[in-house]
Order: C-alpha cells, then sequence, then structure tokens
C-alpha cells in the first residue's frame, strides 16, 4: 500500500529557514499536499504541488518534488514563532481521493 | 476558501454510550466526505469514505457496526460512536469534497476536528 514517511522533529531559530522532508512509495501519486496542525486544532492546508511539477512557491513557502526520488520538501523562509507547530505530508493517487499521510514533523521555533 | 465545521469540538462521554459528531460543509456541497482519526501524537488514519446517497466504504479494520456514518444530504454527515469505549478515545476530522468527477484533483478541505473522550 501507500506509505508517507517524515522525520518526526526539527528545531530553528527564529529568521532561519526550515526544511522539512517528506519520502512518499507510491509512483502513482497525483497531488501531494502539506499541512500545518496546531496543538488542539485541525488541519489547515498550506499548499499543494501537482506530480508533473517540480517546484511551487506561495510567499515563504517553496515546495520542491524530486518525483524520480519520490522526495517532497517544504521550505518555509524566516520561520517565526508561530510557525511552530506538526507539518504533515499527504498525498493521493489516481482513483484515490482519501489521503495517506505521514507521521507529522513537529517544528519548534526558537526566539 | 471552502469551510467544513464539525460539532462538538469537545465530548465526553461515559462507556457504553453513544456519540454523534456532525460535518458540515458551509459554503459548498460534498459529493465526498472523508473521516480520519487521530490518536495522540500520530498521524491521521483513514477510517471511511462516505458519498452522498449511498453507504460508506470503510477502510480495513474499522468497524462499520460501531462507526456509523450517515451522509444523507451534500452538506452533512455524521459519524456516531456506537458503545463507545476508552480505546475510542481519539481526535475524529471529517474532510468533505465537492468534486464531481472522481479525479483526485478535488481539494479536500478539513474540519476543525472533534476530541473525543470516553471514561
Amino acid at each position: 500500500g501507500e506509505d508517507v514517511e517524515q522525520s518526526l522533529f526539527l528545531s530553528v531559530r527564529e529568521g532561519d529557514s526550515s526544511v522539512i522532508n517528506c519520502t512518499y512509495t507510491d509512483s502513482s501519486s497525483t497531488y501531494l499536499y502539506w499541512y500545518k496542525q496546531e496543538p488542539g486544532a485541525g488541519l489547515q492546508l498550506l499548499t499543494y504541488i501537482f506530480s508533473n511539477m517540480d517546484m511551487k512557491q506561495d510567499q515563504r513557502l517553496t515546495v520542491l518534488l524530486n518525483k524520480k526520488d519520490k522526495h517532497l520538501s517544504l521550505r518555509i523562509a524566516d520561520t517565526q514563532t508561530g510557525d511552530s507547530a506538526i507539518y504533515f505530508c499527504a498525498e493521493s493517487g489516481t482513483g484515490r481521493r482519501a489521503l495517506t499521510f505521514g507521521s507529522g514533523t513537529r517544528l519548534q521555533v526558537q526566539p | 476558501g471552502a469551510v467544513v465545521s464539525q460539532h462538538p469540538s469537545w465530548v465526553i462521554c461515559k462507556s457504553g454510550t453513544s456519540v454523534k459528531i456532525e460535518c458540515r460543509s458551509l459554503d459548498f456541497q460534498a459529493t465526498t466526505m472523508f473521516w480520519y482519526r487521530q490518536f495522540p501524537k500520530q498521524s491521521l488514519m483513514l477510517m471511511a469514505t462516505s458519498n452522498e446517497g449511498s453507504k460508506a466504504t470503510y477502510e480495513q479494520g474499522v468497524e462499520k457496526d460501531k462507526f456509523l456514518i450517515n451522509h444523507a444530504s451534500l452538506t452533512l454527515s455524521t459519524l456516531t460512536v456506537t458503545s463507545a469505549h476508552p480505546e475510542d478515545s481519539s481526535f475524529y476530522i471529517c474532510s468533505a469534497s465537492g468534486g464531481t468527477n472522481g479525479a483526485s484533483t478535488d481539494t479536500q478541505y478539513f474540519g476543525p476536528g472533534t476530541r473525543l473522550t470516553v471514561l
């Protein structure tokens, strides 16, 4: 079945860039997503990328996709304390609309 | 953007009782709704996929008689946890999609989640 892997924890200083990595196994993945979850809250869609793209930028967020290696990353520029949260990578595939989520990466931003 | 609400946001119940959780799409018609469960410090796991007007499709290992899903209208799906036990305590999150062509191109919008605690 589909599998999505993420590192569990990342700590950065305020103002630095954060890079959160994700790998997936399903070669038929069509969309890849990044969600943010703050404590006790639901999921907030940050951005998504279609599998035929290799980069997408949206303000402070940059998504890089290496389809050959099945590797997705999320770069947050000028990381702020308000960016502290858990970030989930997720994917959906052709004919499969439900999302498969990674385990989440807890980002801690130190002032 | 599209908004999905859930009610209640937090519920505490006694073991053996049933709890109903509502998921509503507020400004769009959701032909498909998904129910996920998230245990503490874990990822979201899909429980079932619900299409309006038809029976839900449950993931392997999810008891359909315990987790009753009803998707009677294009804006409302309900999840009822029957005879709840402490091990059912979890964060339940729904998502809604307004796509009609069944393709992966349809964005899912997530509700804020419902925290269920069974004593």
